[in-house]
């Protein structure tokens, strides 16, 4: 089965300091993996995935993502942070095949003014 | 992006009422819709796959009887939490992957504005 690992619990940054999300992730194929960003009492906004191809993957709002096959990683990045970057961040994969979704723990990022 | 709405927003309700959730795909068709539940300050687990004109697959551990899902159409499913207890309070939200209109064939899943349950 597939599982995703986010290891922090809460990433504090300052304001136009690079952000950083960190993601690890378990498939028996091929993975599929998305980044999706919640605020409070909403539901999960898509940010960015990776299906296939370039293993750096451009998505909304300055965010990116680097595919790494052999740490079987997919972390989050932005160079420059916004305090509305805060928020809880959510990472997931699914297997090639399989369109159920199974998502980490979450991230707390605090953007710091 | 897709555009998926749910309603209510938020209902409280008292212990023993059912509470019925629906979930819309207001731009495109999809056959495939899931329910998630979330509590506060944790991840989403999934509840449920929810199929038009077929019968739900449940997670191993949800209760199929006391969440009943009805995928009547191509554009709306619903989630029926029968008998609310307290500990049935949560923050539920539906996605949808989508086969047809806007958003279809991008293996992505587009989720709702999700449903605040509050069972007094």
């Amino acid at each position: 089965a597939q599982s995703v690992a986010q290891p922090e619990d809460q990433v504090n940054v300052a304001e136009g300091n690079p952000l950083t999300v960190k993601c690890t992730y378990s498939v028996s194929g091929n993975p599929y993996l998305f980044w999706y960003v919640q605020y409070p009492n909403r539901g999960l906004q898509f940010l960015l995935k990776y299906i296939t191809g370039d293993n750096l993957v451009k998505g909304s709002y300055g965010f990116e993502a680097e595919f790494n096959k052999s740490q079987t990683s997919f972390h989050l990045k932005k160079p420059s942070a916004l305090v509305s970057d805060s928020a809880l961040y959510f990472c997931a994969v699914r297997d090639y095949g399989n369109n159920r979704l199974a998502f980490g723990k979450g991230n707390q990022v605090v953007v710091i003014p | 992006g897709a555009v998926v709405s749910q309603h209510p927003s938020w209902v409280i309700c008292k212990s023993g009422t059912s509470v019925k959730i629906e979930c819309r795909s207001l731009d495109f068709q999809a056959t495939t819709m899931f329910w998630y539940r979330q509590f506060p300050k944790q991840s989403l687990m999934l509840m449920a796959t929810s199929n038009e004109g077929s019968k739900a697959t449940y997670e191993q551990g949800v209760e199929k009887d006391k969440f009943l899902i009805n995928h009547a159409s191509l554009t709306l499913s619903t989630l029926t939490v029968t008998s609310a207890h307290p500990e049935d309070s949560s923050f539920y939200i539906c996605s949808v992957s989508p086969t047809s209109g806007r958003g279809s064939g991008t293996d992505t899943q587009y989720f709702g504005p999700g449903t605040r349950l509050t069972v007094l």
